[in-house]
């Protein structure tokens, strides 16, 4: 069964702060990883999707990487903005199925 | 282009009544998924949709949970009867189809609390 650990659980920072949250999935044998971004009393959005057969993805100041081989996955945040406070959920997809497995997500506090 | 709708949004229960959410999905979107959240915890899927047909539903507590999806769009979750523990976030969300490419899109959740 896949189990998704991210570290850490939360985290505090000041502005402009460069950052980096942890995911780390235990089988290997996925069809891609997800980042999301949760605010309280909403839904997720998707901010970055990686692909197995790709090395990382970026988007503005947003860069996820990922190593299949040893189950680890990074999100590099780069000069933190209070908007950036928000829970970070990353999600992989399974080979044998569709199904997501998320972790138990970062809650990011980006002070002024 | 009109987002996951969910409602209620939010829902305040007694122990032991019954409970339902209900999930409208984005147009077209064949595939449908409800998770629970607990809190400081990431989602759990409950039960996934191609179409009106559970195709998963192995996570589904079946002796008090129930879902359907008629006619192939909006779905309705129920709970009967409601237990302490189930107070949680319940997400909704579609994808075009099942291909594992597709992205999901999660509705806001509607938050349930079992007193």
């Amino acid at each position: 069964k896949q189990e998704v650990t991210q570290i850490p659980a939360a985290l505090s920072v000041p502005e402009g702060e460069n950052l980096v949250l942890n995911c780390s999935f235990t089988d290997s044998a996925i069809y891609n990883l997800q980042w999301f971004r949760q605010d309280p009393g909403k839904g997720l959005t998707s901010l970055l999707l990686i692909q197995s057969s790709q090395r990382e993805q970026t988007s503005g100041r947003l860069n996820a990487s990922l190593d299949k081989s040893s189950g680890r996955s990074t999100l590099y945040i780069a000069a933190s903005q209070p908007g950036d406070s928000a829970t970070y959920l990353c999600a992989v997809r399974n080979n044998a199925g569709n199904m997501l497995t998320f972790g138990g997500g970062t809650r990011l506090m980006v002070k002024p | 282009e009109a987002g996951v709708v969910q409602s209620p949004r939010y829902k305040i229960i007694e122990k032991k009544q019954p409970v339902a959410f209900w999930c409208n999905p984005i147009s077209g979107h064949n595939t449908l998924y409800w998770y629970r959240q607990n809190l400081g915890q990431g989602p759990e899927l409950l039960i996934r949709y191609e179409n009106e047909e559970a195709v998963d539903d192995s996570q589904l507590p079946k002796d008090r949970f129930s879902a359907e999806r008629l006619k192939g769009v909006d779905s309705t979750l129920k709970i009967q009867p409601a237990e302490l523990g189930d107070s949680a976030v319940y997400l909704c969300a579609s994808s075009l189809d099942r291909r594992t490419e597709d992205t999901q899109y999660f509705g806001p959740g509607t938050r349930l609390t079992v007193l």
